[in-house]
């Protein structure tokens, strides 16, 4: 079975360009979640969708972070304009249901220079 | 007060040791919980899910403790390649993790 599928891996950019992470979740997959992990930390909660609704996006820093999940399958999210602490991995996650155990892509490795 | 915390350690043990990590959780609504493993610029990995009766796999027993609102891992005869961090997670709807606790096993 496919696991979670995240591209691009690695991506430099100046500060106040734009950027965009995509993600293709398993199968059947209902749950899709976006978390920012800066060196150190655990992996940060930026937003959850059930299907194509959002169930949390409150730590999303939503003046500059947006992030959509069309059609209830693949999801996008975008950066504009990125600073500085932007940099960090980006990790998308699926699973089956909102309650089950989730399943990491390869994360994005960003950069903001 | 964070959803949920770990001590980030390091733990360092010698080969064979026995090591046990705590996670407390904030939120007495969760409603599962999970512990992961992951590996220097890795993805988090899952180890095992944790449930009220406690669960084990070979070397690892993860129990839940609703009363206090903790979970645990014990690691027993630790290996080389156990060295990672760990991170624990519960689930309210949503899934929250902790900020991993760093365990190096020595030789």
């Amino acid at each position: 079975e496919a696991g979670v599928a995240q591209s691009p891996r690695y991506k430099i950019i100046e500060k106040r360009q734009s950027v965009a992470f995509w993600c293709n979740p398993i199968s059947g997959h209902a749950t899709l979640y976006w978390y920012q992990q800066i060196l150190g930390q655990g992996p940060k909660l930026l937003i959850q969708f059930q299907n194509n609704g959002v169930v949390d996006d409150s730590q999303l820093p939503k003046d500059r972070f947006s992030a959509e999940r069309l059609k209830g399958v693949d999801s996008t999210l975008k950066i504009q304009p990125a600073k500085l602490e932007d940099s960090a991995v980006y990790l998308c996650a699926s699973s089956l249901t909102d309650n089950t155990e989730a399943f990491f892509g390869q994360g994005t490795r960003l950069t903001v220079v | 007060r964070k959803e949920v915390e770990q001590d980030p350690g390091p733990f360092n043990v010698p080969e064979g040791a026995t090591v046990a990590f705590n996670c407390t959780y904030s939120n007495s609504a969760s409603q599962s919980f999970f512990w992961y493993r992951q590996d220097c610029r890795k993805e988090p990995k899952l180890l095992m899910s944790v449930y009220s009766s406690g669960n084990e796999d070979g070397r690892f027993t993860a129990q839940l403790n609703r009363a206090s609102q903790y979970i645990s891992l014990l690691i027993r005869d630790s290996k080389l390649s156990d060295s990672a961090t760990y991170l624990c997670s519960s689930n309210t709807g949503k899934l929250i993790f902790g900020q991993g606790t760093t365990l190096q096993v020595k030789p």
